[in-house]
């Protein structure tokens, strides 16, 4: 079944680690994007990937970073110089469409973080 | 910048009642527009996606509309059921965006 899989679903991280959270997509979307959850709050975008090796940061980018060396696979390493981790993250993929436009998303389960 | 907002935040109605979940934004010029479920802990399922041409989408008991000259979306749930509580969330698409509402957490009373 074609889909989104994010990996692990629950993270621990002490503080001052770095952590990667990985999303693997068997779509053949070129458009991969990372959000952020937080309780009672709507979803922040962190990073987003139009093209392999091309990303660009969102609306909450500092302390993240992220790579997209293959089509499928966009990971998001949380930083040490991310001062307040704990959240519900979730990755999506989009289609192409005509014009630059993405068309739909399709979402991945989510990774809890928490930092112990 | 384009907005979306969603009213009301929560929402609870007795089984059975028929509902409308609202979703606005601020800048017409959108190309799609997608609600989503989510239940607690999960990802985002999508229930509707109403493309730039069209005025409405129909799946089961859901109906969603979209007036882009309004800046207005709606969702219709038809005789709601005690698992149609979650929380809804609409999104619109234009250019290389995907920007989110804050969603309507929904609880249907049994």
């Amino acid at each position: 079944d074609g889909g989104i899989t994010q990996s692990p679903k629950y993270l621990f991280r002490k503080e001052g680690q770095n952590v990667t959270l990985s999303c693997e997509q068997n779509l053949n979307h070129d458009a991969m994007y990372w959000y952020r959850q937080d309780p009672g709050q709507g979803l922040r975008l962190i990073y987003y990937s139009q093209i392999v090796n091309d990303f660009q940061k969102g609306d909450i980018a500092e302390g993240y970073s992220v790579s997209r060396e293959k089509k499928e696979s966009f990971p998001l390493t949380v930083t040490s110089a991310q001062k307040n981790p704990t959240a519900f993250y979730l990755c999506a993929s989009s289609p192409p469409g005509a014009k630059a436009h993405y068309t739909e998303a399709f979402f991945g389960q989510g990774t809890r973080l928490t930092v112990v | 910048k384009q907005e979306v907002t969603q009213i009301p935040a929560a929402l609870s109605v007795p089984e059975g009642e028929n509902l409308v979940l609202n979703c606005s934004f601020t800048d017409s010029a959108i190309y799609n527009l997608q609600w989503f479920r989510q239940d607690p802990g999960k990802g985002l399922t999508s229930l509707l996606l109403i493309q730039s041409s069209q005025r409405e989408q129909t799946s089961g008991r859901l109906n969603a509309s979209l007036d882009k000259s309004s800046g207005r979306s709606t969702l219709y749930i038809a005789a709601s059921q005690p698992g149609d509580s979650a929380t809804y969330l609409c999104a619109v698409f234009r250019d290389d965006k995907i920007i989110f509402g804050k969603g309507t957490r929904l609880h249907i009373l049994p």
